[in-house]
């Protein structure tokens, strides 16, 4: 059965910093690319990132709003991709989900993430 | 950044056609856009049906069709089931980066 699972979500100050994790089973992880989405309360999906896979050149791609603040990661030998955020803002807060893209088009369940003081 | 549009809310009878387009501002969506759509029910997480433009997953109802219609994409839901009713979302690539539509929430009325 293939499965996502973010994780490491959860409330955190203006100007802090949180590390989200997302487990991959069930398919060939070192092969997937995968991005990193999310979706504010009551409102659209947007864009974070990608991460191409390692075979392919591993390029990582980010969004504007989130340039050189996050950053995305993966461990092919756990499974794992990472997306460690700095300086959050409280316009980050949002659910975060990981996603498999192209033929795979898995999503995981989310994980939200509250920037407030 | 390029600006992504779709219609804000669509209508559709049971057993009915619907075609949700998603264009941009930048330019012409063509193959090379390499198309996402994807369906977000209430409560859930979105679920992919519809990737580079036209093709489907094992779990993509087969009244759903990805296609370039008109310099946008499309996606052409032949058959209207209640369960259909939803939000829908495009993702277009632009070069490195990627980026969503606003969404169409689809009503089956």
């Amino acid at each position: 059965e293939v499965q996502l699972v973010e994780s490491g979500g959860g409330l955190v100050k203006p100007g802090g910093s949180l590390r989200l994790s997302c487990a991959a089973s069930g398919f060939t992880f070192s092969d997937a690319w995968m991005l990193w989405v999310r979706q504010p309360p009551g409102m659209g999906l947007e864009w974070i990132g990608r991460i191409i896979s390692k075979v392919h050149g591993g390029a990582i791609d980010y969004a504007a709003p989130v340039k050189g603040r996050f950053t995305i990661s993966r461990d092919d030998s756990k499974n794992m991709l990472y997306l460690q955020m700095n300086s959050l803002r409280t316009e980050d807060t949002a659910v975060y989900y990981c996603i498999a893209i192209r033929d795979l088009g898995y999503w995981g369940q989310g994980t939200l993430v509250t920037v407030s003081s | 950044q390029a600006v992504v549009t779709q219609e804000p809310s669509l209508t559709v009878s049971p057993g009915g056609t619907v075609t949700l387009t998603c264009g941009s501002s930048a330019e012409t969506v063509t193959s090379v856009h390499y198309p996402y759509w994807f369906q977000q029910k209430p409560g859930q997480a979105p679920r992919t049906l519809i990737y580079d433009t036209d093709n489907k997953h094992s779990w993509t109802p087969a009244r759903f069709s990805g296609s370039l219609l008109g310099g946008k994409a499309a996606l052409t839901l032949s058959g209207a089931q209640p369960e259909d009713e939803a939000d829908y979302f495009c993702l277009i690539s632009h070069g490195g980066t990627r980026v969503f539509g606003g969404g169409t929430k689809l009503t089956v009325l």
